[in-house]
């Protein structure tokens, strides 16, 4: 069974700063998901990799196979942007996605 | 096609009642996952199908729990003897294949009391 650890678990930073959010598994995979959810409950896919580096407008995913650990990036942090953020990966002998607890971010303006 | 939708979106329900919820997944998807999240933790796999063929189910998934995707479109979760350990958001998740982005709806929060 893969275990994923996220960290921080909560993050508190002021609009403009540049934001980093860690999360790191224990078994091989198939493939990596960021996922965002907002208070009541929405879960919005925000990247799916395998390998290297996605962007996505002030968001940036990356994966290092090797060290099971992949980062999601967000570049000039915006109140909005305050929202859960879950690492979810798939593999490990289970087809199911294996979520990480969350990392919960608020932006302050 | 609207995405991927849940009903209810909440469920309060006496201890020992029965309750079911629907998902309806994102047409010609082809998989369809349940999930369960309870407050401040992320969410856990509970069974997955692939059409109609229900493939995986996780261990968190008792006797009490039952799910269907009769046709392999809409899929429905059932619980019986509803325990207030049941308290949880329900999501549901679709996606094309096993390795494409799966798309999740709102969730069903149910609350046992």
């Amino acid at each position: 069974k893969n275990e994923v650890e996220q960290s921080p678990q909560n993050l508190t930073a002021q609009e403009g700063e540049f934001i980093t959010i860690n999360c790191s598994y224990s078994v091989g995979i198939s493939a990596l998901h960021w996922l965002q959810q907002h208070p009541g409950g929405g879960i919005v896919s925000l990247f799916m990799l395998s390998s290297g580096k996605k962007k996505h407008g002030r968001l940036i995913a990356t994966i290092n196979i090797q060290e099971k650990h992949s980062s999601l990036h967000i570049t000039a942090s915006h109140p909005r942007d305050s929202a859960v953020y879950i690492c979810a990966v798939r593999g490990g002998g289970a087809d199911g996605l294996t979520f990480g607890k969350g990392t919960h971010l608020i932006i302050q303006p | 096609d609207t995405g991927v939708s849940q009903d209810p979106r909440h469920k309060i329900t006496k201890r020992g009642q029965n309750v079911t919820f629907r998902c309806d997944p994102i047409s010609e998807h082809n998989r369809l996952y349940w999930y369960r999240q309870t407050l401040g933790q992320g969410p856990e796999f509970l069974t997955y199908f692939q059409n109609e063929a229900q493939l995986e189910k996780s261990r968190l998934l008792s006797d009490r729990f039952s799910a269907e995707r009769p046709k392999g479109s809409f899929s429905t979760l059932e619980i019986q003897r509803t325990e207030q350990g049941d308290s949880a958001m329900y999501l549901c998740a679709s996606s094309l294949t096993l390795d494409t982005e799966a798309f999740f709806g709102q969730g069903t929060r149910l609350t046992v009391v």
